[in-house]
């Protein structure tokens, strides 16, 4: 089965700050990779996604990521954070063409005004 | 257009209930998925549905089922409910079953005492 890891449960940064937080996947074929995000009280939202063709996806609010196939990552990016980007995000994957996605466990962000 | 609804949001049951939990997705599409989400185990795939068809089935016991309907809304139920139940129960729909971008509603929260 497949699993995915993000390995920052917990991060804390000051406005302005930059921000990379770490996806790691396992499996060998195909995927689909997504970010989605958890603003506080409101519902699971699509940050970006990766199919195919550049490895470097913009997504919304100035969120990038970047798929590196040989080490298995899809790790976040933002060059500057915002107060409001106070949230949870999920890293996801899904490689069976099914809508079955794995998701990792969270990265909790905290950004501090 | 509306989003993914959930019904009810927040429910409190005893050990031994069994629960049933209502998911309509965005208009148009064919594609429900469920997801457990607890703050230990994170986010976890119940199963899909398809047309009315289950797709694929997550690694839970059979006391947690679920249907579509022919209009694509979809019930999942719970039977002799546990206290390891309590959980915030998410459902997705997408266009497709293809591995495409899922959309969340907002969750039903299940307490079980």
């Amino acid at each position: 089965a497949q699993s995915v890891s993000q390995h920052n449960h917990h991060v804390i940064l000051s406005e302005a700050a930059s921000l990379e937080l770490g996806c790691n996947y396992s499996y060998g074929g195909t995927v689909n990779l997504f970010w989605y995000v958890q603003y506080p009280g409101q519902h699971l939202q699509l940050l970006l996604k990766y199919f195919s063709g550049d490895p470097l996806v913009k997504g919304i609010k100035g969120f990038e990521a970047e798929f590196i196939k040989s080490k298995f990552s899809f790790n976040l990016r933002k060059p500057s954070v915002q107060w409001s980007d106070t949230a949870e995000y999920f890293c996801a994957v899904n490689s069976d063409n099914f809508n079955k996605f794995y998701f990792g466990s969270g990265t909790k962000l905290n950004v501090k005004p | 257009k509306a989003g993914v609804t959930q019904t009810p949001r927040y429910l409190i049951k005893t050990r031994g209930q069994q629960v049933t939990l209502s998911c309509s997705p965005i208009s148009g599409h064919r594609s429900v998925s469920w997801y457990q989400q607890t703050p230990g185990q994170g986010l976890q795939f119940l199963f899909e549905y398809f047309s009315e068809t289950q797709r694929n089935k997550g690694n839970f016991p059979g006391r947690f089922s679920g249907r579509q309907f022919s209009n694509s809304r979809s019930e999942m139920n719970v039977s002799t409910l546990e206290l390891g139940d309590s959980a915030l129960y998410l459902c997705a729909s997408s266009s497709d079953n293809s591995g495409n971008t899922i959309y969340f509603g907002e969750g039903s929260w299940l307490t079980v005492v």
